[in-house]
């Protein structure tokens, strides 16, 4: 059983295009965290959250944290060929501190 | 800037040989993780050290891995008689402060192949 749940697996779309993916669970997290890895390279941090409600926005991208701290959505505006990669999501339990769970990620591919 | 260090990038073994992996954590951080990653999955969490300690070894397959992270040098993922299954990339990842509120950083990975 995937403690975090990543939708959609696979994204591929048009440079310009809006997009939202979706980390899910039924479990509270302490903390929730977004990376960026591409091919051959390790995981890239984007953002942490730790408080439900939290809104975050790094430039085109934006990170919400749900209410209950259950899940997270990251939306990217006008996305260009350079957000093409693998996007994780990871969270982090009280009852497990100090171990990250990880889902399986959305591969995003932004065709020019 | 020296961020989490690992090495080497890429390794081959044949079958019953044995695997060295080395992490050396960010500047100030005694946190080190080690997680596995198969293509086109997320990363799989192994083990959790802290200087000289083993915190948590959930994820470590029973036999053939190990881990240390002694008081003096890097942290290393040994793994002895390589399997085929043992292909896969390696991460590590470090913090400053452990606990489940802490953000970790992860180095570039090794490629370990089997052939």
């Amino acid at each position: 059983t995937q403690l975090l749940e990543q939708s959609p697996q696979f994204l591929s779309i048009q440079e310009g295009e809006n997009l939202t993916v979706y980390c899910n669970s039924s479990s509270v997290f302490s903390s929730l965290q977004w990376y960026r890895q591409e091919p051959g390279e390790g995981p890239v941090l984007l953002v942490t959250v730790v408080t439900g409600g939290e809104v975050k926005k790094l430039k085109r991208l934006t990170f919400q944290f749900g209410d209950a701290r259950k899940d997270s959505s990251l939306h990217i505006t006008a996305a260009q060929p350079g957000d093409t990669g693998l996007y994780l999501c990871a969270g982090g339990l009280s009852t497990n501190a100090g171990k990250s769970t990880f889902g399986d990620g959305t591969t995003l591919t932004v065709k020019p | 800037n020296a961020g989490v260090m690992q090495n080497p990038r890429h390794l081959v073994r044949r079958r019953g040989q044995e695997a060295r992996l080395r992490c050396s954590p960010m500047k100030g951080h005694s946190h080190v993780y080690w997680y596995r990653q198969l293509p086109e999955e997320g990363l799989k969490f192994m083990v959790y050290l802290q200087k000289e300690n083993i915190i948590d070894e959930s994820g470590m397959p029973k036999e053939r891995f190990s881990a240390e992270f002694p008081k003096e040098g890097p942290s290393i993922l040994r793994i002895q008689q390589v399997v085929r299954g043992d292909s896969a990339a390696y991460f590590c990842a470090s913090s400053g402060r452990g606990g489940d509120t802490d953000t970790q950083y992860f180095g570039p990975g090794t490629r370990l192949t089997v052939l």
